[in-house]
């Protein structure tokens, strides 16, 4: 069955930062990924995802992700936080457009001025 | 409507008692999911619907918990003497027809609060 794995709960960079968020999956074939982001109070919104094309994957907002196969890994990063990106961030994986998404626990940025 | 809609959006109700939650999904999508959002617990998957499909269940955490899908639409949830354990935002989502321009991707609605006093 597939799984993954957010490393930190919470996250806390300055503003103008680096942002990485980690993402390990466990999939016994090829795997879907996602991204999605949950502002205060709002639904979960795609920010990413990647599909067996490109490795490198950009997303809204600035932020993109690079599938790794090797590490099983799809990190989310942004060069610079804005205060705006304070949110939790969710991974996901499934095993097809026609599949469950599977989520991590979510990992909590704060962005400090 | 544009997007996934889904009430009530807060739910308040007594230990013991039963409850509903309705989602209606993007029109036209076949697939719908609801999921379990609790405080520091991330999201549970609970249950999903394709098309006429016989729905996968495996998620739901007891057997007070069920869900229908009519007409291949409109989806309700429905919590049987609920404990306090069940507070949570239940979430909503819907996925388009498998294949063509479709990736995956879940389009998820705000959630109904639940507060099982």
């Amino acid at each position: 069955a597939q799984s993954v794995t957010q490393l930190g709960s919470h996250v806390s960079v300055s503003e103008g930062a680096l942002v990485l968020l980690r993402c390990n999956y466990s999939s016994s074939v090829p795997p879907y990924l996602f991204w999605y982001v949950q502002y205060p109070n709002q639904g979960l919104q795609l920010l990413l995802k990647y599909t067996s094309a490109a490795t490198l994957v950009k997303g809204i907002n600035g932020f993109e992700a690079e599938f790794k196969k090797s590490e099983t890994s799809f990190h989310l990063t942004k060069p610079s936080a804005h205060m705006s990106d304070a949110a939790e961030y969710f991974c996901a994986v499934s095993h097809g457009n026609t599949d469950k998404l599977i989520f991590g626990t979510g990992t909590r940025l704060q962005v400090f001025p | 409507g544009a997007g996934v809609s889904q009430s009530p959006s807060n739910k308040v109700t007594e230990k013991g008692k039963d409850v509903e939650l309705r989602c209606d999904p993007i029109s036209g999508h076949t697939a719908l999911y609801w999921y379990r959002q609790s405080l520091g617990q991330g999201l549970e998957f609970l249950i999903y619907f394709q098309g006429n499909s016989a729905p996968d269940k495996s998620g739901l955490p007891s057997d007070r918990f069920s869900a229908e899908r009519t007409g291949g639409s409109v989806s309700t949830l429905t919590i049987q003497r609920t404990q306090q354990e069940d507070s949570a935002v239940y979430l909503c989502a819907s996925r388009g027809e498998p294949g063509g321009s479709n990736t995956g991707e879940l389009f998820f609605g705000e959630g109904s609060r639940l507060t099982v006093l």
